[in-house]
């Protein structure tokens, strides 16, 4: 079963802050990010392999809760460029249902 | 810097056509993938490949679907007999053995099946 993710879609300013959430009903032991601009592949961002570890990526980081089986995603001061789709993924390669998030000027 | 190549970037075919959609992966990776996303959906992972062999399949890679490695360059997919619901893109991943956790994604090959 997919994990489900939310919001589904966000629409920031620039330079505003955003977080996206990733659930699943099943246990997690490693959680997957990945950001897919329209029409382009998706791009891995990062992976959390252990209950409670955070990682950091620019100023896109991640934060893992094993026992509440879920991931976060946070986008600080957000950049024209973090215009996607973002996505989470479990192990078994499962993907979330996305969040589409879009950055105005 | 390397990257996964695919080709073709579009493919149109007729329902019942034999497709094979061709991956080239980073020279010294070792792992590649599957996917597909239908329009405007999700991800969605088809198959994993190591040692020659199928590590991992989904639900969805079914007898339609076949991979191969013909030499030592190439990862192919191929779909025997396609369906309409075929129709999606299909990317191709790998990953090194030194850094299996990071996942490089080809540029996609667009399947529509009429």
């Amino acid at each position: 079963q997919q994990p489900v993710q939310s919001p589904q879609a966000v629409i920031l300013r620039e330079g505003e802050d955003a977080v996206i959430n990733c659930s699943s009903s099943k246990a997690l032991y490693s959680v997957h990010w990945y950001r897919q601009k329209h029409g382009e592949a998706p791009v891995f961002l990062m992976i959390l392999l252990k209950g409670g570890e955070q990682k950091g990526h620019e100023k896109i980081s991640a934060s893992f809760n094993e026992k509440k089986q879920q991931s976060s995603l946070y986008l600080t001061a957000s950049q024209l460029s973090y215009s996607g789709t973002y996505f989470c993924a479990c192990e078994k390669l499962t993907f979330g249902t996305g969040t589409r998030l879009t950055i105005i000027p | 810097e390397p990257e996964v190549t695919q080709t073709p970037s579009h493919q149109v075919t007729q329902m019942g056509q034999e497709v094979i959609l061709r991956c080239v992966p980073i020279s010294n990776h070792l792992y590649f993938y599957w996917y597909r996303q239908i329009l405007g959906q999700k991800v969605e992972f088809l198959v994993s490949f190591y040692n020659n062999e199928i590590s991992e399949k989904s639900e969805i890679f079914d007898d339609q679907f076949s991979v191969e490695r013909p030499d030592g360059s190439n990862f192919t997919l191929k779909i025997r007999s396609t369906k309409l619901e075929d129709s999606a893109m299909y990317f191709c991943a790998s990953t090194s053995t030194g850094n299996p956790e990071t996942q490089y994604f080809g540029p996609g090959t667009r399947l529509l099946v009429l």
